[in-house]
């Protein structure tokens, strides 16, 4: 079956920018959604399909795409934002739902 | 507001079995295909079970496959994730999870998209 690939942990200074990557062979054909869990509380949706925020995620959260790796950029991060990352899609051979491993953000 | 709560977690012994509950509010809950993800200790999250907004089309984990079994009351907007055969592997949180979509293995370009998650209940495998 695909798997979905993350790197375990990515840091940042406050303030600046930075890329969270997910790869995968299905993500050549599906967009990706990108979920963000803090200790203790329910996974949150904050990317979806073709760059689409949630409403109430705030605009420095940005996605994309190309080939098959696909970013989830935080501009200006905030001390809030320090939390795992997660990337979901869909096995283009089983079409079962595939989660990336998380990636651990700090904010510097 | 979507509200997902899951209940019936608890210790139970390999092998045995064990019935969560999700009770859902909030949305139409036969409009949408319904999911259970888990994150066991120190793992990441995975995706458990689907299931379209009607109950003949599910789909499962190749781990659980063949001892889990989703269904849907949409009379009472409730999910169930009936788990059989129990092992260690299987202890982890287990979320209740809101698609956007009708069907759980849709074949559109936007992919996944879980839009709503319970709190979880913790299911624990232990002898």
């Amino acid at each position: 079956s695909s798997e979905l690939t993350q790197d375990p942990t990515v840091s940042v200074a406050l303030g600046q920018t930075v890329k969270i990557t997910c790869q995968g062979d299905s993500l050549a054909f599906y967009h990706t959604s990108w979920l963000q869990r803090k200790p203790g509380q329910a996974p949150l949706l904050v990317m979806s399909g073709n760059n689409l925020r949630p409403s109430g995620i705030p605009d420095r959260f940005s996605g994309s795409r190309s080939g098959n790796t696909a970013s989830l950029t935080i501009t200006g991060a905030q001390a809030g934002d320090e939390a795992d990352y997660y990337c979901c899609s869909r096995d283009i051979n089983t079409n079962a739902v595939l989660f990336g491993g998380g990636t651990k953000l700090t904010v510097l | 507001e979507v509200h997902l709560v899951e209940s019936g977690g608890g210790l139970v012994q390999p092998g045995r079995s064990l019935t969560v509950s999700c009770a859902a509010s909030g949305f139409t809950f036969d409009d949408y295909a319904m999911h259970w993800v888990r994150h066991a200790p120190g793992k990441g999250l995975k995706w458990v079970a689907g299931i379209s907004w009607e109950n003949g089309n599910v789909g499962y984990a190749d781990s659980v496959k063949g001892r889990f079994a989703i269904s849907r009351d949409n009379a009472k907007n409730t999910l169930f994730l009936e788990m059989k055969s129990l092992r260690a592997d299987d202890t982890a949180l287990y979320y209740c999870v809101k698609d956007i979509t009708s069907v759980w293995n849709g074949h559109s370009e936007q992919g996944v998209i879980f839009d709503s998650w319970g709190q979880g209940t913790l299911v624990t495998v232990s002898s």
